[in-house]
């Protein structure tokens, strides 16, 4: 049973780089074709798409974030990877990853809590 | 951008009674019109998939309608264990957007 699993520093400093992964178990992230995405959720606010990555294709971001955003994969470790740069307090946020979240194979991580603060 | 409007906001409903909430879409969107629930401190859980498509494995109370602009989703006979926030989500184009969610409160 695969299984989604987000990781990365629960505190950032504004100004600095938000580095988050989501490491694939229960199955090899290389295996069929999926859309692997990040969304992120401030506290007691809705959800909010961040971006996704094909399986070795392309990659898609909300304009919201500009050129901040950068989603990638890394096969050898099983892992998808999102980076945000510039960070300031409005990225503040539960961050979720997950695959084909809306299709009959979606699957959530349970979420990593990540706080921009000095 | 796509803006969807969830109605109501709060809902606060007995067991066994029937909710409705509603969706709308800023333009049309065909069928990628997507129902998620969301308990406290836990992720997302997918209820119907493109308008009206069950996901494994989710009780047969929820059922999802709609096309085009105007979407609903239904839990029939509500239980205790429903209490949580409802968000409709399309994907017909990018960026992909969520309404604002509908908690549902059970008296």
């Amino acid at each position: 049973q695969v299984q989604l699993q987000e990781s990365g520093p629960g505190l950032v400093k504004p100004s600095q780089t938000l580095s988050l992964t989501c490491t694939v178990s229960g199955g090899s992230i290389s295996s069929g074709s999926y859309y692997w995405s990040w969304f992120r959720q401030p506290a007691g606010k809705g959800l909010e798409w961040v971006g996704r990555i094909y399986t070795g294709e392309g990659t898609n971001y909300n304009p919201s974030l500009k050129s901040r955003v950068t989603i990638s994969v890394d096969t050898s470790k099983n892992q998808f990877s999102l980076t945000l740069s510039s960070v300031t307090a409005a990225d503040t946020a539960v961050y979720y990853c997950a695959r084909d979240p809306y299709s009959s194979t979606a699957i959530w991580g349970q979420g990593t809590l990540v706080t921009v603060s000095s | 951008e796509i803006v969807l409007t969830q109605s109501p906001d709060f809902q606060s409903v007995s067991p066994k009674e029937k909710v409705t909430i509603t969706c709308r879409a800023s333009q049309s969107i065909g069928s990628s019109l997507h129902w998620y629930q969301q308990k406290p401190d836990q992720s997302p859980k997918l209820l119907i998939k493109y308008a009206s498509q069950s996901f494994s494995g989710v009780p047969s109370r929820f059922s999802g309608s709609g096309s085009g602009t105007d979407f609903t989703l239904t839990i029939n006979s509500l239980e205790a264990e429903d209490g949580a926030t409802y968000y409709c989500h399309q994907s017909s184009s990018l960026p992909h957007t969520f309404g604002q969610g509908t908690k549902v409160e059970i008296k």
